[in-house]
Order: structure tokens, then sequence, then C-alpha cells
């Protein structure tokens, strides 16, 4: 079974359009996220929301918007898109837990969505 | 952001042992230091995670000094397989923001 799974795997459109990327966690996590990977590779956070609070990175231009229909969906819109948009985005979902003394948070990733803009 | 410094890449035959060093000199007093996976046309996949001292899971250790300004991934007998990039990332449990991802060290196994 997948535990964070994205779809489409590849998004080809071109610019001024608007387009939605989905993704789903079946981990029962409480936090989900959105990143962007240039093609430097450099992976930046874009979004994080739980059920209370969705944190912004103030980088993010506000053509893009997450939506949550539900704890186990976070759903990446982007508006009027542009070439520089461009990029790998990634969805990820994790949950604080401790064993023991010890407390661990790992982050679950998505297999990611290409996304080009012509 | 508690940022990091990692080599750029780093060569290294199979069998042999792997250490990865990560420098970061302004980690707060309730940031963790933790390790990611990704190879190519995948999301980064956890390693491992620490706060002290030694970390030890099945697939690596992580040491951490006493002053905790720097950190080291260690992974035993890399095989081809472990061809990936590796990413040090350091922040607080409970808010993933403050996590900064760098370049990563590209780790090249020879065969």
């Amino acid at each position: 079974d997948t535990a964070v799974s994205q779809t489409p795997k590849y998004l080809v459109t071109q610019m001024g359009n608007d387009k939605s990327i989905k993704c789903e966690q079946n981990l029962g996590h409480d936090t989900m996220y959105w990143y962007k990977q240039d093609s430097k590779k450099f992976l930046k956070i874009m979004f994080s929301y739980n059920n209370k609070e969705l944190i912004i990175n103030e980088t993010v231009p506000n053509r893009f918007s997450p939506k949550s229909p539900d704890k186990a969906h976070l759903n990446l819109h982007i508006n009027s898109l542009e070439l520089g948009d461009s990029a790998v985005y990634f969805c990820a979902s994790s949950q604080e837990r401790t064993s023991g003394r010890r407390s661990y948070n790992e982050q679950f990733f998505g297999p990611g969505t290409r996304l080009t803009v012509l | 952001l508690a940022k990091t410094t990692q080599p750029i890449s780093m060569d290294s035959y199979e069998g042999q042992e792997v250490n990865i060093t990560c420098s970061h000199n302004n980690i707060a007093t309730n940031d963790y230091i933790t390790w990611y996976q990704q190879f190519p046309s995948q999301g980064p996949r956890f390693i491992i995670q620490g706060y002290k001292t030694k970390v030890t899971n099945e697939v690596a250790s992580l040491f951490i000094p006493a002053d905790r300004k720097s950190s080291t991934l260690s992974l035993p007998r890399v095989s081809l397989s472990d061809t990936a990039v590796y990413y040090c990332l350091v922040g607080p449990l409970d808010n993933f923001n403050k996590f900064y991802f760098g370049s990563g060290t590209k780790l090249n196994v020879k065969p």
C-alpha cells in the first residue's frame, strides 16, 4: 500500500492555466505538507497544514493555495501558471511520536509531480 | 532557519563505510538533526534522526558531538543502491517549516 500518493505524476500545461495536484496519505498523520524542488534540486517547503493551522512560507505566491477536504488529503491549486512554476512538487505527511523517552518525527514523501509549464 | 553545510559530493566503493559530515553551527536548543535520502525521480526518504550522542538503526548510525554543531551520518558497507543524494536537516520536531533542505551530498558508490 502506498503511504503518500500524488496525482498526476506528470503535468504539462500552458502558461496562464489553472491546475491542481492531489495528495492523499493513508498513514493517519495529522500534518501534511507541500514542497517544491527546482531544477537545482533545492527542496523548499511551501505549506504545512493540520486540522488547526495552515502555515504558509512567505515566499510562496498567492497563486498557490492548499485545500484540505479531509485529514487524509491536501491538494495544491495553482492559478495563472507561470514558466517559473515548472518544478517537481512533493507532498509529505508526518506526525510527532514518542517512543520511551525519545521523541521523533519523520516525514513521509510522495513520489512527486513533475509540472512543466510551456 | 538553522542552515546546514555538507560536501557537495562524495565517492565510495562497494563494501566501504561512508561517513558524511554536516555542519550546523547555529543549531538551537530544541532542534533535532534528521537525515534523508533521495533517489532520482523519487521523494526523499527518512534515514535517521537524533538529538545528541549516538543513534543507530538498521540502515545507519548518527553521531552527534557534545556541542551539536555538527553531525556525521555513517553508512556501513555501502552498495551500489546507496547511490543517492543525502540531506541533513536541523529543526524542531513540531515545526517542519523551520527545517532547511540544503543542496545535499551526492554519494556515488562505485563497483
